[in-house]
């Protein structure tokens, strides 16, 4: 059964710094990976979207990349700002359009 | 821009009551799911439906049910609500792509639910 764990957890940060979110994997039988803002008691965001045949994604300051073969994603937030503080969610999309999803990483930008 | 609703987006009830969480999606996606999560905790799966008639159970057993009669529309339902029915309910859509991705799940607001 694939399982999906995001670390850190919590990550609180000074304005300005660009920072590091990780995502792993245990099955690399996915198709893609997809990355999601949630910011509370509201719905996902999707942020950006990876195929298993790609390496990486940008978005403005975002940029996500994927090794499928290692069981690993990232997403790199350039030049944070405040109102970037929300909870970073990975999943995984499997056979039959399932999602798996990590437990999220909350994310808190001081000004 | 996604374009999938929830209705109510927030509720509380009593128990014993029947309620009926509204989602709809105005992309003619073909697929539709219902995510459930606590707060702090992960999302999980808690029905699914790949088109019109079509129905499945996700990876967390739930008491709701769902239906799927028109394309747009993917109600839950809890028949007796219980406090241990206390949470977010999150439904999401994907389908043929406008601009993006086949697959890509689009979510809607959420209806926080809570059972006195």
């Amino acid at each position: 059964k694939q399982e999906v764990t995001q670390i850190p957890a919590a990550l609180s940060v000074p304005e300005g710094e660009n920072l590091v979110l990780n995502c792993s994997f245990t099955d690399s039988a996915i198709y893609n990976l997809q990355w999601f803002r949630q910011d509370p008691g509201k719905g996902l965001t999707s942020l950006l979207l990876i195929q298993s045949s790609q390496r990486e994604q940008t978005s403005g300051r975002l940029n996500a990349s994927l090794d499928k073969s290692s069981g690993r994603s990232t997403l790199y937030i350039a030049a944070s700002q405040p109102g970037d503080s929300a909870t970073y969610l990975c999943a995984v999309e499997e056979a039959g359009n399932m999602l798996t999803f990590g437990g999220g990483t909350r994310l808190m930008v001081k000004p | 821009e996604a374009d999938i609703y929830q209705t109510p987006r927030y509720l509380v009830i009593g128990t014993g009551k029947k309620i009926t969480l509204e989602c709809s999606q105005t992309m003619g996606h073909d697929k539709m799911y219902w995510y459930q999560q606590d707060p702090g905790m992960e999302l999980h799966l808690i029905h699914y439906s790949y088109g019109v008639n079509s129905t499945e159970k996700g990876d967390l057993s739930s008491e709701s049910t769902v239906s799927r009669i028109r394309t747009e529309h993917f109600p839950l339902t809890l028949e007796s609500a219980r406090p241990s029915h206390t949470s977010q309910y999150l439904c999401a859509s994907s389908g043929p792509p406008t601009g993006g991705y086949y697959n890509e799940q689009f979510f809607g607001p959420g209806t926080r639910l809570t059972v006195l």
